[in-house]
């Protein structure tokens, strides 16, 4: 079954301001990722944060996490034209041991940044 | 060099065929899965192997049967395609045992069933 729901699924900004993607899941979890996947193209891994933390920053990128809301924040400071593309969320189940990982992912938000 | 690697790009093909697609990656990892990702951009997963062996298996039809040859490797091969198997097809890899991995990626494979 689907773990991650995220919102909004698509979000139109222009240059410059921030933008703001929320994730929320339903099960226990050994840490969060989140992913970009431009058109056309692979998912790109950004930023993970385990369930022990509660913030964690990479470049323009900040993640939240709030495990007892089940839910992740990603902000984009200063957006960009490239930054255009799908996010996902997705979540490593806690207990995992069957070697690498599990990830399950979210439905995604498009952003369109705009010049 | 591109780090994971999945033939064809693009695959058209008419139901009941029987089509492969084929994944490398040069990473050195041991961990390697499919991904489905519908129209809607839903991903699910399908298989995971590490070190060859099957880990991950999503209740997916026995239609799909993935092969592992060594760890570099994970081909799909899908028999009597049906229009519900129109997607994109994505190899993944990771590095094996801690849980918090991340995936790499491949650009993915576009399967259309006419």
């Amino acid at each position: 079954s689907q773990q991650g729901e995220e919102d909004p699924q698509a979000l139109s900004i222009q240059e410059g301001e921030n933008a703001t993607m929320n994730c929320s899941y339903k099960t226990s979890i050994n840490n969060l990722q989140w992913y970009r996947q431009n058109s056309g193209r692979g998912l790109v891994h950004l930023i993970l944060i385990r369930s022990n933390e509660r913030e964690k920053h990479s470049g323009r990128l900040r993640v939240t996490l709030d495990t007892s809301k089940k839910s992740s924040s990603l902000l984009i400071t200063a957006s960009r034209a490239a930054d255009t593309a799908s996010y996902f969320c997705a979540t490593a189940p806690l207990g995992f041991t069957g070697g690498g990982n599990k990830l399950t992912f979210g439905t995604g938000t498009q952003l369109k940044v705009e010049l | 060099d591109t780090a994971v690697s999945q033939t064809p790009k693009y695959l058209v093909t008419q139901m009941g065929n029987d089509k492969s697609i084929k994944c490398e990656q040069n990473l050195g990892h041991d961990t390697m899965y499919w991904y489905k990702q519908d129209s809607k951009k839903f991903l699910k997963i399908m298989f995971s192997y590490n070190n060859k062996e099957l880990i991950i298996n999503e209740t997916v039809p026995n239609r799909f049967s993935p092969k592992s040859p060594d760890k570099a490797h994970l081909n799909l091969h899908i028999n009597s395609l049906e229009l519900g198997d129109s997607a994109v097809y994505f190899c993944a890899s990771t590095s094996g045992g801690t849980g918090a991995n991340v995936l790499t990626f491949g650009a993915g494979s576009r399967l259309t069933v006419l």
